[in-house]
């Protein structure tokens, strides 16, 4: 099956930087979503991103299909942009997750 | 809408114990997904439905796990009995033909 790649592992940032998360995919998908999982577990819904880039706010994602992969950017991190995010290739129905990167902020 | 309602939040049940996880997916979503979180295997997807029917379980572990579906606002999973290996977070999830998946808030489930 697809495999899903996510870089870095993890990273500890200072409040007010920039950081760029990358996700590989070992095969053509459907489609491609990234999430947050946030201190307490919830996995919120941030972009659904078949090719091309999205903004919201100080996050935005571009996802390249034909060269599998896609990235996340955060600008001007705070504090609540810590935990954990997922990249999900979507194939035959599946949504498949990346082992996700986990972010730190500090103030 | 209230998004995708799981119930309970937690549960803690003694081995050998029957557990069953409840989910309310999204009013007309046509796709349900059920997802273990475990430090170890991360993320992973055990049975999903399409209109009520179970389309793929080959991620459920094994024989005392099941799943149904009786109608487009319900869906249970099942462990009978259940192990220490068991105890992690049961995910739900629903989408609209596949198109941008809404998570639940999770059950955590411990088995002692």
């Amino acid at each position: 099956g697809i495999q899903v790649e996510q870089s870095p592992p993890d990273l500890i940032l200072q409040e007010g930087a920039n950081s760029t998360l990358r996700c590989n995919f070992s095969d053509s998908v459907n489609n491609l979503q990234w999430f947050h999982q946030n201190p307490w577990g919830q996995l919120i819904n941030l972009f659904y991103i078949p090719s091309g880039t999205k903004q919201n706010g100080r996050l935005s994602a571009t996802t390249v299909a034909t060269e599998r992969y896609s990235l996340l950017y955060i600008s001007s991190s705070q504090t609540t942009d810590s935990g954990v995010y997922f990249c999900a290739a979507h194939q035959g129905g599946k949504l498949i997750f990346g082992q996700g990167t986990e972010l730190s902020v500090k103030p | 809408d209230a998004g995708v309602i799981q119930s309970p939040r937690h549960e803690v049940t003694e081995m050998g114990q029957e557990v069953t996880l409840r989910c309310k997916p999204i009013s007309g979503h046509d796709y349900l997904f059920w997802y273990r979180q475990t430090m170890m295997r991360g993320l992973e997807l055990l049975i999903y439905f399409n209109n009520n029917v179970p389309i793929d379980d080959s991620g459920m572990p094994e024989d005392r796990f099941s799943a149904k579906m009786p109608n487009a606002s319900f869906s249970t999973l099942k462990i009978q009995p259940s192990e220490p290996r068991d105890s992690a977070v049961y995910f739900c999830a629903s989408s609209f033909y596949q198109i941008g998946y809404t998570f639940g808030s999770g059950t955590r489930l411990t088995v002692v």
